[in-house]
C-alpha cells in the first residue's frame, strides 16, 4: 500500500516563530488531507489538497503531485497551534480509506 | 449543521467481553469510515460504509465489524475484546469522497 512520511517528527518553537511541516506519499494520490489532533484526541481538518496551494489565515498548505510531497506552512505561530499534526492520503475512490503518516509532534512555547 | 458524534465518549470493558461504538455523521453524508488510534500503530483504517454497504476494510481479524443503517448511522462491534484493542477509535463521514470529517472518539480501555 501507499507509504506516508512525515518530518520532524517533532518540532519544538517559541510564539510567533514560522514552521514548516513535511508529507511525502509513494504513489499517486487523488486525496491528501492535513489535519491537527488537539489534547482531547479530536481531529480537525485544516485542508483538503491533492494538488496546489491553499491558505487559511496563518496555514498555508502546498501539494506538488508530481513530486509526491506536501507542505504545510504555520506562521506566526500561537500557543494554541500545539498537537499533533498528520497528513493522510489515499490513492482510490470513495470507498478507500486515508493512510495516515506518524505525525509532526508541534510544541509552542511562550 | 451538527458535527460527527460518537457515543459513547468513553468505555471500560474487560477481556472476553464485547463492545458497540456509535457513530451519527454530518446530516446529508452517506459515507462513514471508521479508524483505530494506538500509540504504536497510529491511525489505522478498518472500513468504510457507503448507503448500508461495507465498500473497505482495512488489515483487521474478523473481530472487527461494523454496520450502517438507513438513516447513515453507523456501528462498530468488537467481540472477544483483547488487551491491545485499547484505543482511541474514531469515526469519519463525508458526503462523497473528497474531505473526511473525523468525530471526537470513543476511547475504549480494556482491561
Amino acid at each position: 500500500g501507499i507509504q506516508v512520511e512525515q518530518s520532524p517528527p517533532d518540532l519544538i518553537l517559541q510564539e510567533g516563530a514560522n514552521s514548516t511541516l513535511r508529507c511525502n506519499f509513494s504513489d499517486s494520490v487523488n486525496n491528501l488531507q492535513w489535519f491537527h489532533q488537539n489534547p482531547w484526541g479530536q481531529l480537525i481538518n485544516l485542508f483538503y489538497i491533492p494538488s496546489g496551494t491553499k491558505q487559511n489565515g496563518r496555514l498555508s498548505a502546498t501539494t506538488v503531485a508530481t513530486e509526491r510531497y506536501s507542505l504545510l506552512y504555520i506562521s506566526s505561530s500561537q500557543t494554541t497551534d500545539s498537537g499533533v499534526y498528520f497528513c493522510a492520503v489515499s490513492s482510490g475512490g470513495g470507498a478507500d480509506g486515508l493512510t495516515f503518516g506518524k505525525g509532526t509532534h508541534l510544541i509552542i512555547q511562550p | 449543521k451538527a458535527g460527527v458524534t460518537q457515543t459513547p465518549r468513553y468505555l471500560i470493558k474487560t477481556r472476553g467481553q464485547q463492545v458497540t461504538l456509535s457513530c451519527s455523521p454530518i446530516s446529508g453524508h452517506r459515507s462513514v469510515s471508521w479508524y483505530q488510534q494506538t500509540p504504536g500503530q497510529g491511525l489505522q483504517f478498518l472500513f468504510e460504509y457507503f448507503s448500508e454497504t461495507q465498500r473497505n476494510k482495512g488489515n483487521f481479524p474478523g473481530r472487527f465489524s461494523g454496520r450502517q443503517f438507513s438513516n447513515s448511522r453507523s456501528e462498530m462491534n468488537v467481540s472477544t475484546l483483547e488487551l491491545g484493542d485499547s484505543a482511541l477509535y474514531l469515526c469519519a463521514s463525508s458526503p462523497f469522497q473528497e474531505t473526511q470529517y473525523f468525530g471526537p472518539g470513543t476511547r475504549l480501555l480494556v482491561l
